[in-house]
């Protein structure tokens, strides 16, 4: 029930494609969604983040869509571009920041 | 640019060294985290301080010994450490301990233990 599930493990677009990562969780007390970009030989870095009262968030080229319902939540990487090649993480936290626990993470490859 | 900076980036001892990481932020923040970080693999939370005072402890073995000096600065004190152990250590901090959602991350400790 802590667990936060992402797919696919790895995955490979083509420079201007979408890039889309899906995570799932079980646990209806997470309350706050946040997607981390992670560089190699860099620490993570907060990308975007969501709570559950909306259904879609936009930054820039970045997009999280979250069902509730469903329980899922995807990151969308719009116009995708080399420097983006990265390994994302999903995350999910409770009220107050408890149990805040990580995906086990996508690595993405964009092809110039 | 990152505003949490750990020293030393790398780091090779053997199994009977003693050394210490360290992590410096001055964001203002009142939360500070300890995780280790294995290769193709998410990082895992060691410790959290919370206003100077340990407040989670995973089950991480007693030869990493946290310190919290200050409001700032965070350190890991490594003793009798084992090959296993060789991983990225990060550092991170956050406005308070109930924003674990919002962390500030440094670039990360290579340690490698022979």
């Amino acid at each position: 029930q802590q667990q936060v599930k992402q797919s696919p493990q790895s995955l490979i677009v083509q420079k201007g494609g979408i890039s889309i990562i899906n995570c799932a969780y079980e646990n209806t007390a997470f309350d706050y969604f946040p997607w981390y970009q992670q560089f190699p030989g860099k620490g993570p870095a907060l990308l975007i983040a969501i709570r559950p009262d909306v259904s879609e968030k936009k930054e820039g080229r970045f997009t999280i869509s979250f069902n509730k319902s469903a329980k899922q939540f995807s990151l969308h990487i719009m116009d995708s571009q080399p420097g983006d090649s990265a390994t994302y993480f999903c995350a999910a936290s409770k009220p107050g920041g408890q149990n805040f626990v990580f995906g086990p993470g996508t690595r993405l490859s964009v092809l110039p | 640019d990152t505003e949490v900076t750990q020293t030393p980036k790398h780091l090779v001892m053997g199994m009977t060294n003693k050394k210490s990481l360290k992590c410096e932020q001055h964001m203002g923040h009142r939360a500070m985290y300890w995780y280790k970080q294995k290769a193709k693999k998410p990082p895992e939370l060691m410790f959290v301080y919370s206003y100077e005072k340990l407040s989670i402890n995973e089950s991480v073995p007693s030869r990493f010994s946290p310190e919290c000096p200050n409001s700032s600065l965070l350190n890991l004190h490594l003793h009798a450490l084992q090959p296993e152990d060789s991983a990225l250590y990060l550092c991170a901090s956050s406005l308070r301990a109930r924003d674990t959602g919002e962390l500030f991350f440094g670039e990360g400790s290579r340690l490698t233990v022979l």
